[in-house]
């Protein structure tokens, strides 16, 4: 039953080594989102495909990449983690990207750095 | 910049108690959507709000959006210590971006048996 899969749920890495997380959706969605939550914080958006078109947030820092190699599946790529990047990272989809869609969260993948 | 608040921050109370949760904005949504989130878990899709005035009902849960379209309420009847967790609430605009939720910065939930 589960619609957005996040793997793995915990990850841990060096500080400095990269580090990929994946997410997969059976929704079919268009839409695919990459967030980042801090303990006690709202998500925060990284960046979002509307299909094969990437969008990047204006402050979302160089270090985090994401590829998206077909519908199904989307990657988040954190080419030197630092210290600071330890957070839940959250996938989301939605079917399109309208002002009255809804978006469909994975359970997430926590992020320890070392 | 659209900011939600939400209020309070942190509520715990006793199991059967009745409770409302707010959040409000100075800004107009296309909708609005509430999650709640539980540690170590991603936020889970409670309901979905669009029209303003719209009352949905989801068990005890009970939501609403303003006339206005800038806010919104969930009201918990009988709270039962499984509805502890992180409420969210997330608005999405019409326009340019669309795409982006707002999230409020939630309200913590705790339901003491």
């Amino acid at each position: 039953d589960a619609m957005v899969i996040q793997n793995p749920r915990y990850q841990v890495t060096q500080f400095g080594k990269p580090v990929t997380l994946s997410c997969s959706q059976t929704l079919n969605h268009n839409v695919m989102y990459w967030y980042q939550q801090k303990s006690s914080q709202a998500p925060k958006l990284l960046f979002h495909y509307y299909d094969k078109d990437f969008n990047n947030e204006a402050d979302t820092p160089d270090n985090f990449q994401s590829r998206r190699p077909n519908t199904s599946f989307c990657f988040l790529d954190i080419r030197s983690p630092g210290l600071g990047d330890a957070a839940m990272y959250l996938c989301a989809t939605s079917r399109n990207s309208g002002g009255r869609e809804t978006q469909y969260f994975g359970p997430g993948t926590r992020l320890l750095v070392l | 910049t659209q900011l939600l608040e939400q209020s309070p921050q942190f509520l715990s109370i006793q199991e059967g108690e009745n409770l409302t949760v707010y959040c409000n904005s100075s800004s107009v949504f296309s909708s609005l959507q509430w999650y709640r989130q539980e540690p170590g878990e991603g936020p889970v899709l409670l309901v979905t709000v669009v029209t303003g005035g719209e009352v949905k009902k989801l068990k005890r849960l009970t939501f609403q959006f303003g006339d206005a379209r800038k806010d919104s309420s969930l009201h918990i009847t009988a709270a039962q210590p499984g509805d502890t967790g992180l409420y969210l609430c997330a608005g999405a605009k019409s326009g340019g971006s669309n795409y982006k939720l707002t999230f409020g910065k939630g309200t913590l939930l705790t339901v003491n048996p």
